[in-house]
């Protein structure tokens, strides 16, 4: 069965403390990897797409991976503004080509 | 401006009164979606549409009905609500596939079923 595992479920920073956030997944063949920030009573907001181990992205403060099994989303000096709950989600190939698989998020708190 | 919309976004209903709740889309897109979210559980797909009428199941489909007439509108219909379909509900549009193409959420519709 498909499943996406986030961790931490939630995660306390200063300002300017860098971290990283964990998706671990398990799929028959990954179509893509994504990442979406979500703010409180707002729909998700596309981040990033990661298609192949050893791929990478950034967009500001926070960078991509990607690994066969997992991928991490490292957030580089973080600001108050960077505080939302990230979601990763994953798409495999077969069975229904456009069923998306989302993990429970990290809620990140960035604390001036 | 680019967006998707959904109709009403807040809904307060009694158990076993049919409702429908509206998604629409300006971007031209094929790729339509719902999803439902709920504490603890995260997003969850319910269905999904690659075109005008192609529709297929996600994971969450029992209880719920979608149609695809029109490449914009994507409506969710609830024909007999519970109490268990309380819940935050968001639609969603992709140009083609969600691995090709950026996924676009609309602001979602909290639902509840007394």
């Amino acid at each position: 069965e498909d499943q996406v595992t986030q961790s931490p479920e939630a995660l306390r920073l200063q300002e300017g403390e860098s971290s990283s956030l964990n998706c671990s997944y398990t799929v028959s063949g990954l179509r893509g990897l994504f990442w979406y920030r979500q703010d409180p009573g707002k729909g998700p907001e596309f981040l990033f797409t990661l298609y192949s181990a050893g791929e990478e992205k950034e967009k500001e403060r926070l960078k991509a991976t990607l690994t066969k099994k997992e991928s991490f989303l490292h957030i580089t000096a973080p600001k108050p503004e960077d505080s939302a709950t990230y979601l990763c989600a994953v798409q495999a190939y077969g069975g229904s080509q456009g069923n998306l698989i989302f993990g429970k998020g990290t809620k990140l708190s960035v604390k001036p | 401006e680019a967006q998707v919309t959904q109709n009403p976004r807040y809904l307060i209903t009694v158990t076993g009164k049919k409702l429908t709740v509206t998604c629409s889309q300006n971007m031209n897109h094929e790729y339509m979606s719902w999803y439902r979210q709920d504490p603890g559980l995260g997003l969850r797909q319910i269905y999904y549409s690659m075109n005008v009428e192609v529709t297929d199941k996600g994971d969450v489909p029992e209880g719920y009905k979608v149609s695809r007439k029109e490449k914009r509108n994507f409506p969710l219909i609830l024909e007999s609500p519970s109490p268990n379909q309380t819940s935050l509900y968001f639609c969603a549009s992709n140009r083609g596939l969600p691995s090709y193409n950026e996924q676009f959420f609309g602001p979602g519709t909290r639902l509840t079923v007394l």
